[in-house]
This record gives structure tokens, C-alpha cells and sequence, in this order.
């Protein structure tokens, strides 16, 4: 069985930092392309950032670029979302999804429970 | 930039009744296009990609048309499990439309 954990959430002041851990099994990583989303309490649903299964190619939605950093660990089965200079606007659940392919294309077969991060003062 | 809009926003169904869903691209997307369900509290599920593709284990109740600018999710008859809000999703830069919620009439 395929399961996502999404970890690190919380609260933090504007302008601070936070790293989101997605931990996953039950499928082979290194074959997943991996994504973060978002969302704000009430809203719909945002893309927030991408990498490819190697690992080689990030993409990021413009609202975050510059400010977030995607990575992955093959070695722990694990990917990554480091957030700096945070913003109220950040608020949101965030979820970590996988693909089972090396590049994304968005048909997201498996998808963590979610995180939640608030930002604010 | 490639804008989703849904329509309706709401709609309000009996189980057993047809759902119909509109999502409209601003341009051409050919059929890269894919949709996902939401309950409250969960994660989003994919249900269709490739505009008509139904995903592994989804039913059969539900399938997806369309093509370019205009798409379409359909529910044939609905079970108490599928009151939910309905997102459609773009690939390229990928962008969800506003979502169309389903709900008890």
C-alpha cells in the first residue's frame, strides 16, 4: 500500500522559514515524480512545486519561486519543501503527491493526508 | 496564462440523479486535462485524466469528455459517496479550476 506522510507544519511569524518532510512507501521513489500543493482554509486548490523523479528538473509556481526550495532524498524515500520568508498568504494546507513517472504531468495517483502551516504574528 | 473556469459553482442533487460539470479552459488544451474529487477533510482523488480516462478503481458511474476549451465530468447516477467538490486541473503549468461542489438537495 502506497502512503504519503506529509511532516512540519506549524506555526511561524511572517518572514520566517519552515521545511516540509514528505516520507513515502510502498512505491519506487526514484520512478516518482513528486509535487507540494496547497490549500487555504476555505479555497481551492493550488500547485506549489515540482521535481522530477531523478531528482534533475524543480518547478515552481510563481508565488513561491525564489522563496521555497523542492528537493528529494532517495536514501530516505523522502522529499522536501523548504519555505523561507513566509507570508500570511502561505497559510494552507499543504500536500505532497507522486506520480508514477520520472517527469510530472499532474495525474496524480497518490496524494498524502496533508500539513497544515499557518503564518501569522 | 491558461484560466479553468467551472460552472456551476453548487450543485444541489438527489442521489440517484445525473451530474453534469462544466469546466472551460481560456484556450485550446487539447485533452490534457485531468479531474479530481475532494471531501472535506481528505485529499484530493483522481478520478479522470486525459479528459476521458477513468483512473484505476474509479467507477464506472463517472466518465469525462471534451476536447480544447470545453470539458465536461459526468456522474450518471449519484451514490451518497460522491457529494463532494470537483476540481478539474490543466497540465502544462499546472492550474485547478475553481471547483463545482456537489451537494444534498
Amino acid at each position: 500500500e502506497v502512503q504519503l506522510l506529509e511532516s512540519g507544519g506549524g506555526l511561524v511569524q511572517p518572514g520566517g522559514s519552515l521545511r516540509l518532510s514528505c516520507a513515502a512507501s510502498g512505491l519506487t521513489f526514484s520512478s516518482c515524480a513528486m509535487s507540494w500543493f496547497r490549500q487555504a482554509p476555505g479555497k481551492g486548490l493550488e500547485w506549489v512545486s515540482s521535481i522530477t523523479g531523478s531528482g534533475g528538473s524543480t518547478y515552481y509556481a510563481d508565488s513561491v519561486k525564489g522563496r521555497f526550495t523542492i528537493s528529494r532524498d532517495s536514501s530516505k524515500s523522502t522529499m522536501y519543501l523548504q519555505m523561507n520568508s513566509l507570508r500570511v498568504e502561505d497559510t494552507a494546507v499543504y500536500y505532497c503527491a507522486a506520480e508514477p513517472r520520472d517527469r510530472p504531468i499532474y495525474y496524480l495517483d497518490y496524494w498524502g493526508q496533508g500539513t497544515l502551516v499557518t503564518v501569522s504574528s | 496564462e491558461i484560466v479553468l473556469t467551472q460552472s456551476p459553482a453548487t450543485l444541489s442533487l438527489s442521489p440517484g440523479e445525473r451530474a453534469t460539470l462544466s469546466c472551460r479552459a481560456s484556450q485550446s488544451i487539447s485533452t490534457d486535462l485531468a479531474w479530481y474529487q475532494q471531501k472535506p477533510g481528505q485529499a484530493p482523488r483522481l478520478l479522470i485524466y486525459t479528459a476521458s480516462s477513468r483512473f484505476t478503481g474509479i467507477p464506472a458511474r463517472f466518465s469525462g469528455s471534451g476536447s480544447g476549451t470545453d470539458f465536461t465530468l459526468t456522474i450518471s447516477t449519484l451514490e451518497p459517496e460522491d457529494f463532494a467538490v470537483y476540481y478539474c486541473l490543466q497540465r502544462g503549468k499546472p492550474r485547478f479550476g475553481p471547483g463545482t461542489k456537489v451537494d444534498i438537495k
